[in-house]
């Protein structure tokens, strides 16, 4: 059974820093592209970065762009995301999200975690 | 950036009901959509890739289609574990991964 495990949310100051941290297991890790995707609260979804199974190539939202770096380590089987120069609107619940099996379906999310919440204010 | 708008924003239908949500994209995805379901307090779950084909254990009532610009969700009879928020999403291209805003489902 797939499992995603997100941790590291906490309330933060605007212009502060945060990582999150993915857990997974249940299937292959380094054989998949991983995602953030997150939802402001009473919001739709909104997909926030990718990084490919390899960790060679790596994609972001304009919305944090410049600002939030994923990355992975397929030893732990974990995902991370660094998260610098926070703003209000970055408040959110975080997921961590598999990408399907297949090159065609690696930018869809067959599987969640349960999701950390990130909250910037003052 | 692609744009996914979906309609309605809301519905209210009777169980037994055929309910039918459209997602239109701003420029042609061929037929990289996805549909996703969040019931109230829970994670969000897909329920199909490709436009049309059901992800693994998800009940037959549920189909979609469509291609290009134009998809829909249908719901052939709704049943009072549907009531959720149903998403589509674009995910033709790494640079443009987009989701429609979404329709809440409830019952009448």
């Amino acid at each position: 059974e797939v499992q995603l495990v997100e941790s590291g949310g906490v309330v933060v100051q605007p212009g502060g820093s945060l990582r999150l941290s993915c857990a997974a297991s249940g299937f292959t890790f380094a054989d998949y592209t991983m995602h953030w995707v997150r939802q402001a609260p009473g919001k739709g979804l909104e997909w926030v970065s990718l990084i490919t199974w390899d960790g060679g190539s790596t994609y972001y939202a304009d919305s944090v762009k410049g600002r939030f770096t994923i990355s992975r380590d397929n030893k732990k089987n974990s995902l991370y995301v660094q998260m610098n120069s926070l703003r209000t609107e970055d408040t959110a619940l975080y997921y961590c999200a598999k990408g399907g099996g297949s090159i065609r379906t690696s930018f869809l999310f067959d599987n969640w975690g349960q999701g950390t919440l990130v909250t910037v204010s003052s | 950036d692609i744009q996914m708008t979906q309609s309605p924003s809301s519905l209210s239908a009777s169980v037994g009901d055929r309910v039918t949500i459209t997602c239109r994209a701003s420029q042609g995805i061929s037929n990289y959509l996805a549909w996703y379901q969040q019931k109230p307090g829970k994670v969000p779950k897909l329920l199909i890739y490709g436009a049309s084909t059901l992800q693994s254990g998800v009940p037959s009532r549920f189909s979609g289609s469509g291609s290009g610009t134009d998809f829909t969700l249908t719901i052939s009879s709704l049943q009072p574990e549907d009531v959720a928020t149903y998403y589509c999403q674009n995910y033709n291209n790494a640079l443009l991964l987009t989701f429609g805003g979404g329709t809440k489902v409830e019952i009448k």
